[in-house]
Parts: C-alpha cells; sequence; structure tokens
C-alpha cells in the first residue's frame, strides 16, 4: 500500500520555503527521500531510520516521527534546482523489511 | 562507473508480443528491483530479488516475470504485452533496501500499441 504524499503540487518563488508530508497506514522500518527531474531517473536525497531522527542535506532536511508512521521533507531557502518531483518511499516492518514502496509524488516548480 | 545499465531505452510494442527488458549493475549488491512509472502514480514495485535465486511479488507484478540467475543481471519479461503496460520501467539496485541508498538505471520508455 503505497504512502501518502501532500500536497501534490507545489509552486515556489526562489528563497521560499516548502515542507512535503508523507504518510503511511503501516509501521514503518525507514523512510526514503528521492528527486527526480524530467526525463531522469530518481536520485536518492537521504534515508530516515529511526523515530525522531532528522536528517540534512545542504538546505533539504527531513524529519521521522515513527509513532505516526510520518515523514517530512523541509526544503528551505528555495533554489531553482530544487524543482523536480519529489517522492517517499517506506519500508514498512511487514514484507520482510524488502519492499521499498513509493508515493504518486509531489511535483515542486521554483521560478525566479 | 556504470552502475544500473537498462537496455534498451525506448521499445514499442504490438499488443500481445513478449519482450524482455534487460538491466545490469556492476556494484556487486544483492538486493534489485523493477518499478513501474505513471502519471500521477509514482513508482510502483512490481517485483524484487534479495540475491540470486530469490524473487518475490511487488505491489503489480501481474503480467511480468523475473528471474535472477547471477548478482549482476535481473531481466524483467512480458510474456504478452497489453496496452495497459505502456509506462516508464526503472530498474534499481541497493545494498540493502531497508537502509541503504537505491541506485536507478535511465528508464525505459515502452510503448504498447
Amino acid at each position: 500500500q503505497q504512502p501518502v504524499q501532500s500536497p501534490q503540487a507545489v509552486i515556489l518563488r526562489e528563497g521560499e520555503d516548502a515542507v512535503i508530508n508523507c504518510s503511511s497506514s503501516k509501521a514503518l522500518y525507514s523512510v526514503h527521500w528521492y528527486r527526480q527531474k524530467h526525463g531522469e531517473a530518481p536520485i536518492f536525497l537521504m534515508i530516515l531510520l529511526k523515530g525522531g531522527e532528522q536528517k540534512g542535506h545542504d538546505k533539504i532536511s527531513a524529519s521521522f516521527n515513527e509513532k505516526k508512521q510520518q515523514s517530512s521533507l523541509y526544503l528551505t531557502a528555495s533554489q531553482l534546482s530544487y524543482s523536480g518531483t519529489y517522492f517517499c518511499g517506506t519500508v514498512p516492518f511487514s514484507g520482510g523489511y524488502n519492499k521499498l514502496i513509493f508515493g504518486a509524488g509531489t511535483r515542486l516548480a521554483v521560478h525566479p | 562507473n556504470a552502475g544500473v545499465t537498462q537496455t534498451p531505452k525506448f521499445q514499442v510494442l504490438k499488443t500481445g508480443q513478449s519482450m524482455t527488458l534487460q538491466c545490469a549493475q556492476d556494484m556487486n549488491h544483492e538486493y534489485m528491483s523493477w518499478y513501474r512509472q505513471d502519471p500521477g502514480m509514482g513508482l510502483r514495485l512490481i517485483h524484487y530479488s534479495v540475491g540470486a535465486g530469490i524473487t518475490d511479488q511487488g505491489e503489480v507484478p501481474n503480467g511480468y516475470n523475473v528471474s535472477r540467475s547471477t548478482t549482476e543481471d535481473f531481466p524483467l519479461r512480458l510474456l504478452s504485452a497489453a496496452p495497459s503496460q505502456t509506462s516508464v520501467y526503472f530498474c534499481a539496485s541497493s545494498y540493502r533496501p531497508n537502509q541503504a541508498e537505491a541506485f536507478f538505471g535511465q528508464g525505459t520508455r515502452l510503448t504498447v500499441v
């Protein structure tokens, strides 16, 4: 069962912030975040393994609330290069910890 | 550094034809998987493998077969193509799917007419 991402789409001006949410109905072992540019393969951003964990990558960070099976991706002071589709991937405890299931994606457009 | 290589990049099939999408990785990853990407639906897991000789179904396995005879290769077979299988297919590999980065191939755009 796919995790649910929100919002479906975001439009930003350069320098603005955004938050993308990911929610699962299953207990999660880990949450993964990827970004995909049009016509390209998805590229890894980060993995969160523990409840309460937060990670950062330049001005992109994420948090994981294991009690709520939710994760959020924070994009701060957005740049034109942040444009693309963001996917959260979840690995539930069920299924032998081997299934990486992605959400439907959030389209982000950053304009000058 | 080749990473994950998919062939072909583009393919047009007629309904009922069969074909194999190839995927090879040179990172010695035990875990490999196939996804299909359709507009508005994200990446959906078709089949995956945790090592040579071991495969299992994902979310949308119907109409697809896989096998894993070597660590490097994980082909995806369409036995009788249907228009509903028109999609972009991505192969991915990782050291551990639950703890490590997945590396994706560049995708195969398949059209079934």
